[in-house]
């Protein structure tokens, strides 16, 4: 596709249950993070992706919070037990490169707003 | 810690023209990058710096102080879409978000 795409674009849940979030890059793009974003914040890195591999994912905020990217393109983040205090809007964003270097321009997708009620 | 420190909210007449600062403290830095998010909308890369100075591209400009952990978005004759917010990040081994800075134009 010309962009990132992410769905769904909102997803209400219940205290307890489990939501997969689905993020497919752009083509080609080598690197995908996950980023989740509350009202009024900017967004806060959770997890990033080099490939296949999770290439950081020290921002997961506890162990409810997965990342798969089995193929290098599309990726899912999965949250189990889902808590009211997970209710924020989640970004992915894709890059060409790895960074390091820092030339990396993020393409971010339209998000997925969670409302776990 | 890792912050980034920027204004909440800053407030221009269009056709003006205005900076939004940003200040950093990380433990490592490769470069300050500055992104656009309209109310509803994602984030959208606007520019980056990796070495000191000036980079200017259109209507915007970023400058960045490596030595004072320093850097700001210019944004020249400014337009009612410029309205939304702003965010500069630093790359550290990951992305850093500042809070943001919420942009208001007067007609």
């Amino acid at each position: 596709g010309a962009g990132v795409s992410q769905t769904p674009s909102n997803k209400v849940t219940e205290k307890g249950k489990y939501v997969e979030l689905r993020c497919d890059p752009i083509s080609g793009h080598t690197a995908l993070y996950w980023y989740r974003q509350s009202l009024g914040q900017g967004p806060e890195f959770l997890i990033y992706f080099q490939g296949t591999g999770a290439a950081d994912d020290s921002g997961l905020p506890n162990d409810r919070f997965f990342a798969v990217r089995p193929e290098g393109s599309v990726s899912t983040l999965k949250i189990q037990r889902t808590e009211r205090g997970d209710s924020a809007v989640y970004l992915c964003a894709s890059s060409p490169l790895s960074g390091g270097d820092g030339t990396d321009t993020q393409y971010f997708g339209p998000g997925t707003r969670l409302t776990v009620l | 810690g890792q912050s980034l420190e920027q204004p909440s909210e800053v407030t221009a007449v269009e056709g003006a023209i205005v900076q939004i600062n940003c200040t950093y403290q990380t433990s490592g830095f490769y470069g300050l990058s500055w992104y656009q998010q309209h109310d509803g909308g994602a984030p959208t890369f606007l520019s980056y710096n990796a070495l000191d100075g000036l980079e200017e591209t259109g209507r915007f400009s970023s400058f960045l102080s490596r030595s004072d952990s320093y850097g700001y978005l210019l944004l020249q004759e400014l337009q009612m879409k410029d309205s939304a917010s702003y965010f500069c990040a630093v790359r550290d081994d990951k992305i850093i978000f500042g809070k943001g800075t919420r942009l208001h134009i007067l007609p």
